[in-house]
């Protein structure tokens, strides 16, 4: 069964670097996501990607954070000058079409990330 | 502010016995309500999906009810099994929102033999 995934799945990061945050999203699907979570808080959500533009982005997706579609498989979440409290485990999501009621998105498993 | 709000916040069962999660939201114009199960370090799986005008939906043992007047939603588990504890999060989305999903803080579930 096709399924979304993420590399890496651990990454370990200086305070100020920047990390690339990669995942091929399930082939044809259109609509591409990215979240957080915080240890022992909720998942949130940070953007939404279609037709290579963003479709929608929360306060939390600010000049730090960007996203690429680079070629036609992978999907990128970029932090430049990472802080302490962007460490929280990533997921990256995609769903078949534009979201509507009953449109699935489909996680992957996620990369921690932990800037130290 | 759009929110979600779940109990309890953790939940000891015996396997073999029923469970129900509760969900309560606040997130307008209403879309739909999904239930997802996340096991420790993976993401999420879906479990159901249910608009306003859908009352209950089943997928195999989980049951989602949903009433959009109160803003509440359950989730019935039945016979339980070893393989059931994980986290049941709530998760709603708006209309017009770009696929946004809002989640709720789940409820750990631990079925015990």
């Amino acid at each position: 069964e096709p399924e979304v995934t993420q590399t890496p799945s651990h990454q370990v990061t200086q305070m100020g670097q920047e990390v690339i945050l990669r995942c091929v999203p399930i082939s044809n699907h259109l609509y591409f996501y990215w979240y957080r979570q915080i240890l022992g808080q909720k998942v949130e959500f940070l953007v939404s990607f279609y037709n290579n533009e963003i479709s929608e982005k929360s306060e939390i997706f600010d000049d730090q954070f960007s996203v690429e579609r680079p070629d036609g498989s992978n999907f990128t979440l970029k932090i430049r000058s990472t802080k302490l409290e962007d460490s929280a485990m990533y997921f990256c999501a995609s769903s078949p079409s534009v979201p509507t009621s009953y449109t699935e998105q489909f996680f992957g498993p996620g990369t921690r990330l932990t800037v130290l | 502010k759009n929110q979600v709000e779940q109990s309890p916040q953790s939940l000891i069962i015996l396997e073999g016995k029923n469970c129900t999660l509760q969900c309560n939201y606040t997130v307008s114009p209403f879309s739909n309500l999904r239930w997802y199960k996340q096991d420790t370090g993976r993401g999420p799986v879906s479990l159901t999906i249910m608009t306003f005008s859908e009352n209950t939906k089943s997928n195999g043992r989980y049951t989602a009810t949903l009433d959009a007047d109160t803003k509440q939603s359950s989730l019935h588990i039945t016979a339980s099994q070893l393989s059931d504890s994980a986290s049941y999060i709530c998760v709603v989305s708006g209309r017009n929102q770009g696929g946004k999903l809002i989640f709720g803080q789940g409820t750990e579930l631990s079925v015990k033999p």
